[in-house]
């Protein structure tokens, strides 16, 4: 069993639509990771958190520390939001590497 | 300002042969990741570098994988004797802090090696 799960795999959507994709994981940690890497191949970091939850535009990351589970939203979802979306978790302790979820495949049709 | 960069971008060689990825991070970043993702799989962490620090090399997959990084400044990874199994797009983000002072990470745009 993976340490980071995300559910769904994949996820087809029309767009206005909510989104919301799911992250569990196993091991104590640091902080967690929601990245997004676009068709092309390129990666970018949308949010950072270890407590609560954050905002930033449309997306939205809550995370639960006890439960160890975090989601992603998106609201009002768009054609441009498709792409793969990753969560990765930084264990806690001395560790310095990441564990990254399988990733949530998002597509948003016009 | 300018990002992080990788060369090449592609890479075919064949079966046995040496290869040598390029990461330049974000001047000023004193952390450094080399990840891998082979096609169709998550990404999976291969070292971390922390300014003059010894280097984190527990996600190295073998022997024949190395890297290395002056100071806060260029990074090159070194696969020796490449086998297909290496075939994947490595990647390599940086950080202005170690991830728990609560830095986000910054990704190039990754070299995709292919081992015929």
């Amino acid at each position: 069993k993976n340490e980071v799960e995300q559910s769904p795999q994949n996820l087809t959507a029309q767009e206005g639509e909510f989104i919301t994709i799911n992250c569990s994981y196993s091991v104590g940690i640091s902080a967690l990771h929601w990245l997004q890497q676009h068709p092309g191949g390129g990666i970018v970091s949308l949010f950072m958190l270890s407590s609560g939850k954050k905002k930033h535009g449309r997306l939205i990351a809550t995370i639960n520390i006890q439960e160890k589970h975090s989601s992603l939203h998106i609201t009002a979802s768009h054609p441009r939001d498709s792409a793969v979306y990753i969560c990765a978790v930084r264990p806690g302790g001395n560790n310095n590497d990441m564990r990254f979820g399988a990733g949530t495949r998002l597509t948003v049709k016009p | 300002g300018a990002g992080v960069s990788q060369s090449p971008s592609n890479k075919v060689t064949e079966k046995g042969k040496d290869v040598e990825l390029r990461c330049d991070p974000i001047s000023g970043h004193t952390a450094l990741y080399w990840y891998r993702q082979r096609l169709g799989q998550g990404l999976e962490f291969l070292i971390y570098f922390q300014g003059n620090s010894a280097p984190d090399k527990s996600g190295l997959p073998s022997d024949r994988f190395s890297a290395e990084r002056t100071g806060e400044s260029v990074s090159t990874l070194t696969i020796q004797r490449t086998q297909q199994e290496d075939s994947a797009v490595y990647l390599c983000a940086s950080s202005p802090r170690q991830l728990a002072g609560g830095y986000e990470q910054y990704f190039g745009p990754g070299t995709r090696l292919t081992v015929t």
